[in-house]
């Protein structure tokens, strides 16, 4: 079956401009998560939804950072006023249920603030 | 917090070499622990999966092992080969539904 998907998979963005990521995550889990990784680094974890609501967004670090995800489905990462230090690669996973399922992840969306 | 710490930070071998990749968190109340395989450019696929009662899990090549008591895991590759050359993640989940990873182990597997 279909993997996670993310869009972009690139994107070039001018300081101060807003972006929104999209993750579509694999159908029928319901658990999603999104992680921020630098180069040379791990991922970080930024915010998890059960459903549609936000579980746990204690790793967003501001509040330029905000994610939805109306329908429990298709999550919406938005970052406003971008920085140059919010470039990194985004990932997103999902997972079929919340505590000890693997999660699958997606290919990541590449985003460069210049 | 937990910190996961992953050494070496890169290795290379010649084919058909058996390896060990390493990995220790910080605290040991963690709910299992998971190893992935990075390709450059690529997302993350999951490779194994070790739930705390377990204390190892293999998949073809790979052997992971898990000792819970002292914060450790490695990750055991037999026979590497030229396709296994990738960044490999270890990651713990530990009760809030997060996984918090290591910064990773580049391998190169030279033909």
């Amino acid at each position: 079956g279909a993997g996670v998907s993310q869009t972009p998979s690139n994107k070039v963005t001018e300081k101060g401009k807003y972006v929104e990521l999209r993750c579509d995550p694999i159908s029928g889990h319901t658990a999603l998560y999104w992680y921020r990784q630098s180069l040379g680094q791990g991922p970080e974890f930024l915010i998890y939804f059960q459903g549609t609501g936000a579980a746990d967004d204690s790793g967003l670090p501001n509040d330029r950072f905000f994610a939805v995800r109306p329908e429990g489905s298709v999550s919406t990462l938005k970052i406003q006023r971008t920085e140059r230090g919010d470039s990194a690669v985004y990932l997103c996973a999902s997972s079929l249920g919340p505590s000890q399922e693997t999660q699958y992840f997606g290919p990541g969306t590449r985003l460069l603030v210049l | 917090k937990q910190e996961v710490t992953q050494i070496p930070a890169a290795l290379s071998v010649p084919e058909g070499e058996n390896l060990v990749l390493n990995c220790s968190f910080t605290d040991s109340a963690i709910y299992n622990l998971q190893w992935f395989r990075q390709d450059p450019g690529k997302g993350l696929t999951s490779l194994l999966l070790i739930q705390s009662s377990q204390r190892e899990q293999t998949s073809g090549r790979l052997n992971a092992s898990l000792d819970k008591s002292s914060g450790r895991s490695t990750l055991y590759i037999a026979a590497s080969q030229p396709g296994d050359s990738a960044t490999y993640l270890c990651a713990v989940w530990g009760g809030s539904e997060k996984l918090v990873f290591g910064k990773g182990t580049k391998l190169t597997v030279n033909p």
